[in-house]
């Protein structure tokens, strides 16, 4: 069973934040998160190994939260560039036998 | 980072004829390629796990015989869609794992992706 994403869709405005939450009904060893743009393959942004961790650079991050079986992505002053559908992945560990999250459509307009 | 080489981009084939693709790690060695499959507007769905030397292992509701799936090389997975049909039209993807880099939580790279439509 897939996780699952919400918000389905968002649209933002350059600048504005965003937070993209991936929920498991399995126990999570570990998460991933892709973003890949229409027609192209996904492209790895990180991956989160430990339950409490945050990671990522000062405008995408994440966190994981290993009790709730959950992992949010926050998109800081989102630029045109951040437009994309973006994923969560889970595992039993690592990158063996990874599920894909039902996926988040972002928009960023001028 | 690592790259990997999914070819043909594109395919067009008539319904019944079979298609490879083939996906290649260009600057590492990879036992372990993945293969998945994605529907327009869906999510990526892991069709089957490639080992080099041994046989893949497919994911349940996959048909082994319909998806061919060879790993003869350390750099080289093929997947061959036989007898291929409509609903077989999808966009498929391959990633692979750095052989060298050891554990169960290295990146994944992931080829160009296959768009493949069957008329």
């Amino acid at each position: 069973q897939q996780p699952v994403q919400s918000p389905q869709a968002v649209i933002l405005r350059e600048g504005e934040d965003a937070v993209i939450n991936c929920s498991s009904s399995k126990a999570l060893y570990s998460v991933h998160w892709y973003r890949q743009k229409h027609g192209e393959a996904p492209v790895f942004l990180m991956i989160l190994l430990k339950g409490g961790e945050q990671k990522g650079h000062e405008k995408i991050s994440a966190s994981f939260n290993e009790k709730k079986q959950q992992s949010s992505l926050y998109l800081t002053a989102s630029q045109l560039s951040y437009s994309g559908t973006y994923f969560c992945g889970t595992g039993p560990g690592g990158y063996q036998k990874v599920t894909f999250g039902t996926g988040t459509k972002l928009q960023v307009i001028p | 980072g690592a790259v990997v080489s999914q070819h043909p981009s594109r395919v067009i084939c008539k319904s019944g004829t079979s298609v490879k693709i083939e996906c290649r790690s260009l600057d590492f060695q990879a036992t372990t390629m993945f293969w998945y499959r994605q529907f327009p507007k869906q999510s990526l769905m892991l069709m089957a796990t490639s080992n080099e030397g041994s046989k893949a292992t497919y994911e349940q509701g996959v048909e082994k015989d319909k998806f061919l799936i060879n790993h003869a090389s350390l750099t080289l997975s093929t997947l061959t869609v036989t007898s291929a049909h409509p609903e077989d039209s999808s966009f498929y993807i391959c990633s692979a794992i750095d052989s060298t880099k050891g554990g169960m939580n290295t990146e994944a790279f992931f080829g160009q992706g296959t768009r493949l439509t069957v008329v």
